[in-house]
């Protein structure tokens, strides 16, 4: 099975840069995603990684280390509409029957503030 | 705007009420789930289809039934629900569900039904 952790909130301010940490412990490894999910709204995709190292798109980037089961989502300049909750989900492995089921963990409540 | 729409978006119902929930996805994906999400606890899928035949039940209560007509479309039916049902119903969809290892294969979400179950 599966198990993520992910801190429960975090608050930062307007402009500042943010890290939020995912670890999690696997029988199977396949891609780790994260989403954005905004109150009331579609989780949406952010990126994916499945080698170790840092993913860039734009405003945010994401780093994976297989060795250590970790993963962290970087968001950087950050706007007021970034408050959202951010959530990590690991994907199994094909050969021990994973398929493309993901597993998520709680979430990270995000607050930017002025 | 994900292309995978989802009706109603708010549902009130009673235990021994009988209703429907619909998702529909325009990408042209193979595959289709049903999530729960609720207060606190991480998404948890209930169900996936894959080219219209379920491939995996996460063991979910009889009470749920799904339904996957095409490949365009997946239905929920709901009866004689509990008030612990009550919860977020997410429904997605991805291109494929046997991939390649490295192929990200995302899964898109539906903006959800919020369902409360008096």
């Amino acid at each position: 099975g599966q198990n993520i952790d992910q801190p429960t909130e975090m608050t930062a301010t307007e402009g500042a840069i943010v890290q939020i940490n995912c670890t999690y412990q696997t029988s199977g490894f396949n891609g780790l995603f994260w989403y954005q999910q905004h109150a009331g709204e579609a989780p949406t995709f952010l990126s994916y990684n499945v080698l170790d190292g840092l993913e860039e798109k734009g405003r945010f980037s994401s780093f994976l280390s297989r060795s250590k089961g970790y993963s962290y989502l970087l968001l950087k300049e950050l706007q007021m509409k970034d408050s959202a909750s951010y959530l990590c989900a690991v994907r199994g492995n094909i050969l021990t029957g994973g398929g493309n089921k993901l597993t998520f963990g709680t979430g990270t409540q995000l607050k930017v503030e002025l | 705007e994900t292309g995978v729409t989802q009706t109603p978006r708010h549902l009130v119902m009673g235990m021994t009420n009988k209703k429907s929930l619909k998702c529909e996805q325009h990408l042209g994906h193979n595959a289709m789930y049903w999530y729960k999400q609720s207060a606190k606890k991480p998404l948890e899928l209930m169900f996936v289809y894959s080219l219209e035949e379920r491939v995996e039940n996460n063991s979910v209560p009889s009470r749920f039934s799904p339904e996957c007509p095409n490949s365009s479309h997946l239905f929920l039916h709901l009866h004689t629900l509990q008030p612990e049902d009550s919860a977020l119903y997410l429904c997605a969809s991805s291109q494929k569900i046997r991939r390649l290892a490295g192929e990200s294969d995302t899964q898109y979400f539906g903006p959800g039904t919020r369902l409360t179950v008096l």
